[in-house]
């Protein structure tokens, strides 16, 4: 299977808070990353979270990791439709300092 | 806008022929990363370069070769285009290996005919 999987779509109403999941297999991760990409364009980082912590927050963004499940959740709080992007969790791989391995990613539509 | 640039925007080659992708990262970043994203995918690690040295590879044939240099600047060259190859190609530069922060390019988007 996939190293790291997430729902392909979401479709949330603007203002209201969405919620984009990921599991990943490499248990070794140190840093996992939410990034963030428009049409055309390359990844924007989001925030990340450090192994050993269970969550991170920053501003409209809510970063929660069990890392005995090896499952990672991004929350957006007050979903705009210029949120509407497809989002990438992204482990690094523990055997190689600053190797990130991606998913398909999640492509998220804000309506208005 | 992440500092990070990359060259061309655009590229088509046919099968068979050489293309080299460059990049230019921010200032004192010493570590520079490959990625191919193909249509509908995640990007897939190519390789690290760290000091102008490999510093880990994907699964990628040898044919994907790259280089560093100590302006900041890089280069992905890749050898005989086979159709596969058309994708968007991602740097991305961090300031030191397995720093917390990679900051992505904006691509170079490679068609091969």
């Amino acid at each position: 299977g996939e190293d790291v999987e997430q729902s392909l779509f979401l479709s949330v109403r603007e203002g209201d808070s969405s919620v984009i999941n990921c599991t990943y297999t490499d248990s070794s991760s140190t840093y996992l990353y939410w990034y963030k990409q428009e049409p055309g364009a390359g990844l924007q980082l989001l925030t990340y979270i450090f192994s050993n912590m269970d969550m991170k927050q920053d501003q409209r963004l809510t970063v929660l990791l069990n890392k005995k499940d090896k499952h990672l959740s991004l929350r957006i709080a007050d979903t705009q439709t210029g949120d509407s992007a497809i989002y990438f969790c992204a482990p690094d791989r523990g055997s190689t300092l600053g190797r990130l391995y991606f998913g398909r990613g999640t492509q998220l539509t804000v309506w208005p | 806008e992440t500092g990070v640039t990359q060259s061309p925007t655009h590229l088509i080659k046919t099968r068979g022929q050489q293309v080299t992708l460059r990049c230019s990262s921010q200032s004192g970043h010493n570590t520079v990363s490959w990625y191919q994203q193909a249509l509908g995918q995640g990007p897939q690690f190519i390789f690290q370069y760290y000091r102008e040295e490999e510093n880990g590879r994907g699964n990628f044939p040898p044919r994907f070769s790259g280089l560093q240099f100590p302006n900041y600047s890089s280069e992905l060259n890749v050898n005989a285009l086979e159709l596969d190859d058309s994708a968007l190609y991602l740097c991305a530069s961090s300031h030191d290996r397995g720093d917390n922060e990679q900051f992505f390019g904006p691509g170079t988007r490679l068609t091969v005919l």
